[in-house]
């Protein structure tokens, strides 16, 4: 079965300074992988998602993310944290590439924190 | 609708009462899925629904949750007897095809956060 494990469950950075959240994700197929924001008492929002063509992924806001099989990693990041990227990030893994079935596997979250 | 809707968005009820969640995906939208949200934790899958086949309810965590969908339209998700441990954020998706990468842009809308007392 497919697993995403985010390190870190709180990540605390300074305005301006480099956002840095971690992902990294067991399966035995090529996968989908996805990165979500999660804004207080919002929905989740897409952030960018790895299709296997480019392994550097550009996303909304300032992130990108990179796909790295030997690893099993894809990280979010963004060279200058904005106050307004305070949130609740999320990863998140296709359980069936292929197939007809689609739901997503989701990591616990990492609870992104932005100082002035 | 513009986006995933989800009524109500707030829900308090008593231990063995029975509560139905409503979620409006985004027009046009065949694939729908429920998801639960404890806190701390990220999100499960409940139930997934994809035009007239068969709903896949493989997450659903005991029989006394149930879901439907008539179509491609609105679907419910119904708990029967609430237990405490099932107070949660219950976040429904639509999305827009059944294969390829567009199944799985899953479009989140806002949730309905139950609180069982």
């Amino acid at each position: 079965a497919q697993s995403v494990t985010q390190l870190g469950s709180h990540v605390s950075v300074s305005e301006g300074a480099l956002v840095l959240l971690r992902c990294n994700y067991s399966s035995s197929v090529p996968p989908y992988l996805f990165w979500y924001v999660q804004y207080p008492n919002q929905g989740l929002q897409l952030l960018l998602k790895y299709t296997s063509a480019a392994t550097l992924v550009k996303g909304i806001n300032g992130f990108e993310a990179e796909f790295k099989k030997s690893e099993t990693s894809f990280h979010l990041t963004k060279p200058s944290a904005h106050m307004s990227d305070a949130a609740e990030y999320f990863c998140a893994v296709s359980e069936d590439y292929g197939g007809s079935q689609g739901n997503l596997i989701f990591g616990k979250g990492t609870k992104l924190s932005v100082k002035p | 609708g513009a986006g995933v809707s989800q009524s109500p968005s707030n829900k308090v009820t008593e231990k063995g009462k029975d509560v139905e969640l409503r979620c409006d995906p985004i027009s046009g939208h065949t694939a729908l899925y429920w998801y639960r949200q404890r806190l701390g934790q990220g999100l499960e899958f409940l139930i997934y629904f994809q035009g007239n086949s068969a709903p896949d309810k493989s997450g659903l965590p005991s029989d006394r949750f149930s879901a439907e969908r008539t179509g491609e339209s609105v679907s419910t998700l119904t708990i029967q007897r609430t237990q405490q441990e099932d107070s949660a954020v219950y976040l429904c998706a639509s999305s827009l095809v059944s294969s390829g990468i567009a199944k799985n842009i899953q479009y989140f809308g806002a949730g309905t956060r139950l609180s069982v007392l």
